[in-house]
């Protein structure tokens, strides 16, 4: 099963609202991250979380981590057409070996 | 500043034949490198990563290899492909320290269809 999983699956919105995507996992982790991906292109790294982190903003990002019910949420503010894309949650399994675990992601559409 | 180059972009091979997808890092000195697979509308799969030349673990056992003949090159491989091998091939790479360290750099994919 999967280390990472988002919740929803999908998400449909109007644009200037907010999106939250949840990320839960199931062993300890060092640290957190989120990215996007648009379609049919790589994926590009939005923001890390350290395990010993709470919160982390970057511009209209906003990421909670919380270590003792194992989740994530990315908050997404006053959302744009542009910000239509797959979000991943990436978690490390064991410290030192960099290697990450991707969940399904979340699909997120704004509606202009 | 670092970039990373797959190529090629898209593939259509027949089922049976050999596969080479090439990987190079370029700006940064022995990264992390990991090739990742995924299928349509689906997460990621890690596939294979290295830590250094001819150092590479294999996370799921199937008929792909990889291979890091120089520091900044990583190559996937099949010798026979097979239908299930369809996908979006993902390179990616880290560095070894740091916060920096532990982004993962993504590049543009290599969209890979067997038929």
């Amino acid at each position: 099963s999967q280390q990472g999983e988002e919740d929803p699956q999908a998400l449909s919105i109007q644009e200037g609202e907010n999106a939250t995507m949840n990320c839960s996992y199931k062993t300890s982790i060092n640290n957190l991250q989120w990215y996007r991906q648009n379609s049919g292109r790589g994926l590009v790294h939005l923001i890390l979380i350290r395990s010993n982190e709470r919160e982390k903003h970057s511009g209209r990002l906003r990421v909670t981590l919380d270590t003792s019910k194992k989740s994530s949420s990315l908050l997404i503010t006053a959302s744009r057409a542009a910000d239509t894309a797959s979000y991943f949650c990436a978690t490390d399994l064991t410290s030192g070996t960099y290697k990450y675990i991707f969940g399904t992601g979340t699909r997120l559409k704004v509606l202009a | 500043s670092q970039t990373i180059h797959q190529w090629p972009a898209t593939l259509v091979q027949p089922v049976g034949s050999p596969l080479s997808l090439e990987c190079t890092v370029e700006g940064t000195s022995n990264p992390n490198l990991y090739w990742y697979r995924q299928a349509a509308g689906r997460g990621l799969q890690l596939l294979f990563y290295s830590v250094g030349i001819g150092q590479i673990s294999s996370e799921v056992p199937q008929n792909l290899s990889a291979s890091r003949p120089q520091d900044r090159q990583f190559i996937l491989s099949s010798k026979k492909l097979l239908l299930s091998d369809s996908g979006f091939y993902l390179c990616a790479w880290s560095g070894l320290a740091g916060e920096r360290g532990d982004t993962q750099y993504f590049g543009p994919g290599t969209r890979l269809t067997v038929l």
